[in-house]
């Protein structure tokens, strides 16, 4: 019944490690967010992604790279973790003008 | 300067003391949202405003769109209410853009 999915919760690697995390949400949304929230629990846009087509890449490195198979799935992959990249990355949902948005429970990467 | 300015950043309040949230933005908007996030880490959109007011049970979210200003108020607040209040504007690409969040502590 979990409108936005998330997987895993936690994630704990070493440094050079490729990593990813996956989205899913249920609610028929067409756009997908994923958002960093930094140990200032400060939050940022890293991607949008609406029907599949990316709208936003916000200056993030190449290292991030997000895939979206289908509109309800949206996926962010991560090469070469450096530790700058440990954070909480949240994923979310919504319609057009930001109607229902709607978070998932967040990532918690801890790179080692 | 960021696009989304909240005060204050830490707010201590007695229990059943009346709470305002500050917020002003300088970009363009479709809407703002009022996001809770508790001690967990869980994110929960409180509100979503394009003009005028909303009410919800004791949550009051205002927004003045020609002063770019929003307020959220708690009424009769509650150790329960404990959280991190955060103000985020929506641009008209759906994008949100935060506010650094208020840190609200209600003790009993």
């Amino acid at each position: 019944d979990t409108a936005v999915s998330q997987t895993p919760k936690y994630l704990v690697t070493q440094m050079g490690n490729d990593k990813s995390i996956k989205c899913e949400q249920n609610l028929g949304h067409d756009t997908m967010y994923w958002y960093k929230q930094d140990s200032k629990k400060f939050l940022k846009i890293m991607f949008s992604y609406n029907n599949k087509e990316l709208i936003i890449n916000e200056t993030v490195p190449n290292r991030f790279s997000p895939k979206s198979p289908d509109k309800a799935h949206l996926n962010l992959h991560i090469n070469s973790l450096e530790l700058g990249d440990s954070a909480v990355y949240f994923c979310a949902s919504s319609e057009l003008g930001g109607v229902g948005y709607t978070f998932g429970s967040g990532t918690r990467l801890t790179v080692v | 300067k960021n696009e989304v300015e909240q005060s204050p950043q830490n707010l201590t309040a007695q229990e059943g003391e009346f709470i305002t949230i500050n917020c002003s933005y300088s970009v363009g908007i479709s809407a703002l949202h009022w996001l809770q996030q508790h001690p967990g880490g869980g994110i929960v959109s409180l509100f979503m405003l394009s003009s005028g007011k909303k009410k919800h049970g004791r949550l009051i979210a205002t927004i003045n769109i020609q002063e770019k200003h929003s307020s959220l108020h708690i009424t009769a607040s509650h150790p329960r209410d404990s959280a991190v209040y955060i103000c985020a504007v929506v641009r008209n690409n759906n994008d949100m853009r935060f506010g650094a969040g208020t840190r609200l502590t209600v003790k009993p």
